[in-house]
């Protein structure tokens, strides 16, 4: 089993629609991440969390540190959002990726 | 701030050659990573660097990888010789210390024939 399982592997929606990809771990960790990587492009990590919740734009993510789970959301999803999601957790300084999320977000 | 910067971005070479990717990391982090990306495995921790000094170093596959960080603004990923399974995207990323996000370069495509 893997120490960092995302779900769903791939998802679909519609351009407007509320899009939540969530993370669990299994590990004691000091931070978890969510990167964000288009195809064939570089990874931006889009936030680094170690408790509650942050915002940024149309991102938001969440973490539960006793139930080890995370959750990203998109509000007004866009075709630009179309990436692969992927959730990294922090351990001794080294991150530890799930296999990812690979959204597409057609118009 | 130029971000982390890899070179070269691709890179086509044949089985046996020796392959160097570099990497220069954001001034004042203190941590460097090197990453490998494949379709099978995802994205793996080769190796990383505090302040210029190998810390863990697990992920290296084989004795064919060695990893250099000879000052804080400059590292260096060697394969030698190369096989054509170490065909993969090479990511490197610097960090300021584990309390702050992770900065990724955009990555050098391997492709070993």
């Amino acid at each position: 089993k893997n120490e960092v399982e995302q779900s769903p592997q791939n998802l679909t929606a519609q351009e407007g629609e509320f899009i939540t990809i969530n993370c669990s771990y299994s590990v004691g960790i000091s931070a978890l991440h969510w990167l964000q990587q288009h195809p064939g492009g570089g990874i931006v990590s889009l936030f680094m969390l170690s408790s509650g919740k942050k915002k940024h734009g149309r991102l938001i993510a969440t973490i539960n540190i006793q139930e080890k789970h995370s959750s990203l959301h998109i509000t007004a999803s866009h075709p630009r959002d179309s990436a692969v999601y992927i959730c990294a957790v922090n351990r001794t300084n080294k991150l530890i990726f799930g296999t990812g999320t690979l959204l597409a977000v057609q118009p | 701030d130029a971000g982390v910067i890899q070179s070269p971005r691709h890179e086509v070479t044949e089985m046996g050659q020796e392959v160097t990717l570099r990497c220069k990391p954001i001034s004042g982090h203190n941590s460097l990573f090197w990453y490998r990306q494949t379709m099978m495995r995802g994205l793996e921790l080769l190796i990383y660097f505090n302040n210029n000094v190998p810390i863990d170093d697990s992920g290296m596959p084989e004795d064919r990888f060695s990893a250099k960080m000879p000052n804080a603004s400059f590292s260096t990923l060697k394969i030698q010789p190369s096989e054509p399974r170490d065909s993969a995207v090479y990511f490197c990323a610097s960090s300021k210390d584990r309390n702050y996000g992770y900065t990724f370069g955009s990555g050098t495509r391997l492709t070993v024939v």
